[in-house]
């Protein structure tokens, strides 16, 4: 089983919808999450970073962990075509090493 | 700043030369990752350096990779020989950690095509 697990998509949806975006992982030490975006041919770029549980809110975006289900999510509300990416998630633990999901592909159609 | 700065941006080389990528991390930053991304496995991590040391090499795919950090402003990655899978995109991550859990910063990679 993966450290990790995100469901490749890809996602299509409207403008103006919510998005959510999710990621499974198996290992109760993760303390840290992370979001990161990647336009195509681009790096990825931290989007949303949160630490144990709870929620945290960054403009249109909203990053969820519950760490009891081993779950994590990215809300994005009033999606835009600009938010057409992929959406990485990360985690980690006290250790330096940083576990990535494969990434979910969306397309926000104008 | 002007982030992680990575070189070449692009590569195209025939099968069985060397191959070498370059990284200067993020001024004062003091880890060092390098990945490497494709469509069927997405992000891995190949190598990584605190203060210039390799601490963990346990993704680097064979003894055809090699990686050096000789100062906390540089580092290299080396595939000789190179072959057509070793084709992706090589990504350079740096992040400063201080007792917190600082995130990475990616640069923005180098795509090699190997033929």
């Amino acid at each position: 089983q993966k450290e990790v697990e995100q469901d490749p998509g890809p996602l299509s949806v409207p403008e103006g919808a919510i998005v959510s975006l999710n990621c499974t992982y198996s290992n109760s030490a993760f303390q840290y999450f992370m979001w990161y975006r990647q336009y195509s041919r681009k790096g990825p770029e931290l989007l949303m970073y949160t630490y144990s549980s709870g929620n945290k809110e960054d403009g249109r975006f909203t990053a969820q962990v519950d760490k009891s289900s081993k779950y994590i999510s990215l809300f994005i509300r009033d999606s835009q075509p600009s938010d057409s990416a992929t959406y990485l998630c990360a985690m980690s633990g006290t250790g330096n090493q940083f576990y990535f999901g494969t990434g979910t592909s969306l397309t926000v159609i104008p | 700043d002007a982030g992680v700065i990575q070189s070449p941006r692009h590569e195209v080389t025939e099968m069985g030369q060397e191959v070498t990528l370059r990284c200067k991390p993020i001024s004062g930053h003091n880890s060092l990752f390098w990945y490497r991304q494709t469509m069927m496995r997405g992000l891995e991590l190949l190598i990584y350096f605190n203060n210039n040391v390799p601490i963990d090499d346990s993704g680097m795919p064979e003894d055809r990779f090699s990686a050096k950090m000789p100062n906390a402003s540089f580092s290299t990655l080396k595939i000789q020989p190179s072959e057509p899978r070793d084709s992706a995109v090589y990504f350079c991550a740096s992040r400063l950690t201080s007792g917190g859990q600082e995130t990475q910063y990616f640069g923005p990679g180098t795509r090699l095509l190997v033929l």
